[in-house]
């Protein structure tokens, strides 16, 4: 049974638009998502987090919204561009930012089209 | 140099065969993890450790054993490769007061 779930395999969106990739999660008790973004042949790379006590974070271009209620997180990416062409990968844990165990989603493949 | 290291990066071996994949780090952390990676399933956790002495189950720890050598080596052993453990191994690293994982480039594992 998956607990966090990216239902886009894949998205594909022009050079300076928005991109907005969706996360739906069913464990009330996760608290604390992270967003990684992982190139070809690399490992993932942390981009972007938010507690539960949040509704929002922004770090630059990088906008993560969290809606409780809906057991449901985006991240937004604006302007979008062709070097954010990656697998996303959404990320949750029950134990709040120092957890040790985190849960992933299967990972939204983004294109970025120049 | 890579804040976190696996060796090796690719390999290819055969039904039966032992195999170790190797992960260091210098980053000082205490907590290291191997998670695994299959087309379409994401990361899923097979063992993690919080130091030396600590070493716990993932989700998905049938077929395989962890060694953690010192603070900063974390190995992951195949005692006999089977085909559907084929996949991409990647191992990362932690700090106590935060839940953002560093992870390697990834071991791509091959079994025929």
């Amino acid at each position: 049974d998956q607990q966090v779930k990216q239902n886009s395999p894949s998205l594909s969106v022009q050079e300076g638009r928005i991109s907005i990739l969706n996360c739906d999660y069913t464990n009330s008790m996760f608290d604390y998502f992270l967003w990684y973004k992982k190139y070809p042949a690399e490992g993932p790379t942390f981009l972007i987090s938010i507690s539960s006590i949040k509704d929002k974070n922004e770090d630059g271009r990088f906008t993560v919204f969290l809606n409780k209620s809906a057991k449901h997180l985006s991240l937004h990416i604006v302007p979008s561009q062709p070097g954010d062409s990656a697998v996303y990968f959404c990320a949750a844990s029950g134990l709040g930012a120092g957890s040790y165990q985190l849960t992933f989603g299967k990972g939204t493949k983004l294109s970025v089209i120049p | 140099d890579a804040d976190v290291t696996q060796t090796p990066r690719n390999r290819i071996t055969k039904t039966g065969k032992r195999i170790m994949l190797e992960c260091s780090q210098t980053k000082g952390h205490d907590r290291m993890y191997w998670y695994r990676q299959d087309p379409g399933l994401g990361l899923r956790l097979i063992y993690y450790s919080f130091d030396v002495k600590d070493i716990n189950k993932g989700e998905i720890s049938d077929g395989y054993s962890v060694s953690r050598q010192a603070q900063a080596k974390f190995s992951l052993s195949l005692e006999s490769a089977i085909p559907n453990q084929t996949a991409l191994y990647f191992c990362a690293t932690s700090g106590r007061s935060t839940g953002e994982l560093f992870f390697g480039e990834g071991s791509r594992l091959t079994v025929l």
